[in-house]
């Protein structure tokens, strides 16, 4: 079975841009969650995605946006970039959304300048 | 909330030196999982171990164990003989009663030295 997939694997935008990331999750897993990953704060929980729908968001401003759609595949949006979204974007995939193990892809790291 | 502790930053050692990396953890939530991951330099997370709250046995694989006490809130890791493969970021994780989300630790640097 093809694992998580993440497009893009790199990403540099200038600070004011908005950016589009793309997770294919494994097959058969309807349920996709996305992190950010920094130094400084560590991995941090965005949001849940589950049969297109958002069942969960953590503490991220509005300028952090996603979408699921009907064969599981998640996007994530970031408008008005700032120098502080720079970071390794992970998403995961599980099969129901509970409290499962989840399986992650190689990340986008984005670099904003 | 919940709340995952890993008290060691970074962990060196020798190769074939055992090594245990510790993991506490706070949650309100009376059903919960707890979770190990492994983050190699290719920054992907790597899935090692699931545990509920229910079930308390230690786990053995191989060289890796893992030791849950629910009196003590702690589920530590252990890596037997280490080999220098193993040098990575260690994360421990909790599931609780909220939807998809994993609550990581800061996680362990381990450097495994040949």
């Amino acid at each position: 079975k093809a694992g998580v997939t993440q497009t893009p694997r790199y990403l540099i935008k200038t600070r004011g841009q908005q950016v589009t990331l793309s997770c294919s999750p494994i097959s058969g897993h309807r349920s996709v969650s996305w992190y950010q990953q920094t130094p400084g704060q560590g991995l941090q929980f965005l949001f849940e995605y589950f049969s297109e729908t958002q069942r969960n968001k953590g503490n991220f401003p509005g300028r952090f946006s996603g979408r699921q759609f009907s064969n599981s595949r998640s996007e994530m949006n970031v408008s008005t970039l700032e120098l502080g979204d720079s970071a390794l974007y992970l998403c995961a995939s599980q099969l129901g959304g509970q409290r499962g193990e989840q399986y992650f892809g190689p990340g986008t790291r984005l670099t904003v300048t | 909330a919940q709340k995952v502790t890993q008290a060691q930053t970074e962990i060196s050692v020798v190769e074939k030196e055992d090594v245990t990396l510790d993991c506490v953890y706070e949650t309100r939530d009376t059903t919960y999982y707890l979770f190990w991951y492994k983050q190699p330099p290719s920054g992907e997370l790597v899935f090692l171990i699931r545990r509920n709250s229910f079930d308390e046995q230690n786990e053995i694989s191989g060289r890796y164990s893992w030791n849950f006490q629910k009196s003590t809130s702690s589920f530590n890791f252990t890596i037997t003989a280490s080999q220098v493969v193993d040098s990575a970021v260690y994360f421990c994780a909790l599931s609780g009663t909220s939807y998809g989300k994993l609550t990581f630790g800061q996680g362990t640097i381990l450097t495994v030295h040949p």
